[in-house]
């Protein structure tokens, strides 16, 4: 079936301008993650998505950085007045829910958004 | 907070078994999964231990201690399209809150 998509794949900005990065993941899975993977380094969570809950945002780096998740599954990230520290790869993954007990679910994720911010 | 450590690089030879080791102090720990992200390309998952012990799958194998914070990924008749990033991931208490380590990069040699 259908995997996780995100667009653009590639999005060269300005420094200053505004991006949206979209993410369409597996249908069914109610939980969304956004992270973002510098270069050499590893995956930094920014924000989840579960159902109807209110999104744990404690991962979002700075109040330029806002998600959101449209009937509970496309999502758009968008990061305001662009920096050329925000370069990086922005990846998407999705998942069934967390039972909460001894069991999770695997991620599965997108191919990711490179930005580039000159 | 997290902290992870895994070692930056490893080479090994085409058929060999190699381990790679992770380290990891958590505030809270519901379970651990290990990644592979080929140069380029998005992470995958390759297992999730909650209990202690090896779990195998296939040339791929995971072992967990959670007492000694402490997990190896164990692979096995290595093939050159085993040369990727391997990523450790914690998973706190919150049960969806994944960290990654910054991923030990695999160079398969002939």
């Amino acid at each position: 079936g259908a995997g996780v998509s995100q667009s653009p794949s590639n999005k060269v900005t300005e420094k200053g301008k505004d991006v949206e990065l979209r993410c369409d993941p597996i249908s069914g899975h109610t939980a969304l993650y956004w992270y973002r993977q510098s270069l050499g380094q590893g995956l930094e969570f920014l924000i989840y998505f579960q159902g109807n809950s209110a999104p744990d945002k404690s991962g979002l780096p700075s109040d330029r950085f806002s998600a959101e998740r449209t009937g509970g599954s496309v999502s758009t990230l968008t990061i305001q007045r662009t920096q050329q520290e925000d370069s990086a790869v922005y990846l998407c993954a999705s998942s069934l829910p967390a039972s909460g007990g001894v069991s999770s679910y695997e991620q599965y994720f997108g191919p990711g958004t490179r930005l580039t911010v000159t | 907070g997290q902290n992870i450590d895994q070692p930056t690089e490893m080479t090994a030879t085409e058929g060999a078994i190699v381990q790679i080791n992770c380290t990891y102090q958590t505030s809270g720990f519901n379970g651990l999964f290990w990644y592979q992200q080929h140069a380029g390309e998005a992470p995958t998952f390759l297992s999730y231990n909650v209990l202690d012990g090896l779990e195998e799958k296939g040339r791929f194998s995971s072992f967990l201690s959670r007492s000694k914070g402490y997990s190896y990924l164990l692979l096995k008749e290595l093939q050159m399209k085993d040369s990727a990033s391997y990523l450790c991931a914690p998973e706190g208490a919150g049960s969806y809150q994944l960290t990654f380590g910054k991923g030990t990069k695999l160079s398969v040699i002939p």
